[in-house]
């Protein structure tokens, strides 16, 4: 993708509820991919989910999962029964065969 | 299959001092990239490898910067006459051909200039 934005600096949600992150993106590209990256404090880059464009059904996996919007460019992250671990900064991006563009990140808090 | 590893882990030099980091992708991995971050902020392409072929350099890449991946396996990322603006952590990336195009980083190597 070559823009793509997170329009949510901060983000909160108690323990086992349910929350959603926002993503738009921006590509002139017809084959592309799209990821969401979760960093925690300990730094490392960990791959939460990854959407191919060419698919139309959502990509799942475990409490996580994506709500795929081509049309709308709009790719959100959605995270059931939230948990302590889930705290960090999650990272919306997109590539084609090239590099990854990232938006600005969400930071989620979780509240016990 | 033991990940995307970055050395060193953490740097401290003095302004104008020469830096390099290295990083080892994972085996089989044919593409390369370099990325730096500061604190809140995403991760900013600097550049990235197709084997040993340096294939694309962000503008932010400044002629301070340099880097290489001699053999198509390890790359470096070479700063010279580091600057404070430097300060940054320095993520390593690596992928594998074919539609899956998934990136693995590494734990990044962060470098103060003071």
């Amino acid at each position: 993708a070559q823009t793509v934005t997170q329009s949510q600096p901060e983000m909160s949600v108690q323990e086992a509820e349910t929350v959603t992150l926002s993503c738009t993106y921006d590509t002139s590209e017809s084959d592309y991919y799209l990821f969401w990256y979760k960093q925690p404090p300990s730094r490392q880059m960990i791959l939460v989910i990854r959407q191919e464009a060419y698919k139309q059904q959502n990509a799942t996996e475990n409490r996580f999962s994506v709500n795929f919007q081509k049309a709308a460019k709009s790719f959100s992250l959605k995270i059931s029964d939230s948990q302590l671990g889930d705290a960090a900064m999650y990272f919306c991006g997109g590539t084609s065969y090239g590099k990854l563009t990232f938006g600005q990140g969400t930071i989620l808090t979780v509240h016990p | 299959d033991t990940g995307v590893s970055q050395d060193p882990r953490h740097k401290i030099t003095k302004r104008g001092q020469n830096v390099t980091f290295r990083c080892d992708p994972i085996s089989e991995h044919n593409r390369l990239y370099w990325y730096r971050q500061t604190l809140g902020q995403g991760p900013e392409f600097l550049t990235y490898f197709q084997n040993e072929a340096q294939l694309e350099k962000s503008r932010l890449l400044s002629d301070r910067f340099s880097a290489e991946r001699p053999k198509g396996s390890f790359s470096t990322l070479e700063i010279q006459r580091t600057e404070q603006g430097d300060s940054a952590m320095y993520l390593c990336a690596s992928s594998s051909p074919g539609r899956s195009n998934t990136i693995y980083f590494g734990e990044g190597s962060w470098l103060t200039v003071v």
